[in-house]
């Protein structure tokens, strides 16, 4: 019964690759979010989800596209795969939008050679 | 923008305190978050200040000071699964939604 679920938990992949992330949670809650965590540990948020509506789309290359069929899911597809893009990758949900208890899940390391 | 500052390691001692800092500078402020991290695994949330005062859980609490942009962490009798990576974050006023985080301490618990 995990609250925040990820697949998959680690992705090996070659530059220039597309490749995606999936991310569901069974807590019932409104919004969703991708972070990126990179080899320093600085976590930084990527986008976020409200009732599938996208309300927080930071700097982000437009290669990085998050979809939200609904509300329980939020998925990350990655074009065009570059080295920088290395890093674990967050998913998170939180009962509400400004509500920021977030509940993260296991993380997706990403390791692009 | 928002600028968190908090120091990036301690080391102490099993059964000691410590304590970590983190100072913000936000363009707003909704309140303050907490975080653990252990090598490998996701965030897990510890407490959330949005009142300036003491909010004590267990073996840990946190502070805040709103007027003077700071807060602590207080981890008292460390276990060596205290091990971690604590995380400050800070909410932006109402309506703007995303939580910034901070670089995060490493804290390590040594015998």
């Amino acid at each position: 019964d995990t609250a925040v679920s990820q697949t998959p938990k680690y992705l090996v992949t070659q530059m220039g690759n597309d490749k995606s992330i999936k991310c569901e949670q069974n807590l019932g809650h409104d919004t969703m979010y991708w972070y990126k965590q990179d080899s320093k540990k600085f976590l930084k948020i990527m986008f976020s989800y409200n009732n599938k509506e996208l309300i927080i789309n930071e700097t982000v290359p437009n290669r990085f596209s998050p979809k939200s069929p609904d509300k329980a899911h939020l998925n990350l597809h990655i074009n065009s795969l570059e080295l920088g893009d290395s890093a674990v990758y967050f998913c998170a949900s939180s009962q509400e939008a400004d509500y920021n208890e977030q509940f993260f899940g296991p993380g997706t390391r990403l390791t692009v050679l | 923008g928002q600028n968190i500052d908090q120091p990036t390691e301690m080391t102490a001692t099993e059964g000691a305190i410590v304590q970590i800092n983190c100072t913000y500078q936000t363009s707003g402020f909704n309140g303050l978050f907490w975080y653990q991290q252990h090598a490998g695994e996701a965030p897990t949330f510890l407490s959330y200040n949005v009142l300036d005062g003491l909010e004590e859980k267990g073996r840990f609490s946190s502070f805040l000071s709103r007027s003077k942009g700071y807060s602590y962490l207080l981890l008292k009798e460390l276990q060596m699964k205290d091990s971690a990576s604590y995380l400050c974050a800070v909410t932006p006023l109402t309506g703007d939604y995303k939580l910034s985080f901070g670089a995060g301490t490493t804290v390590t618990v040594r015998a």
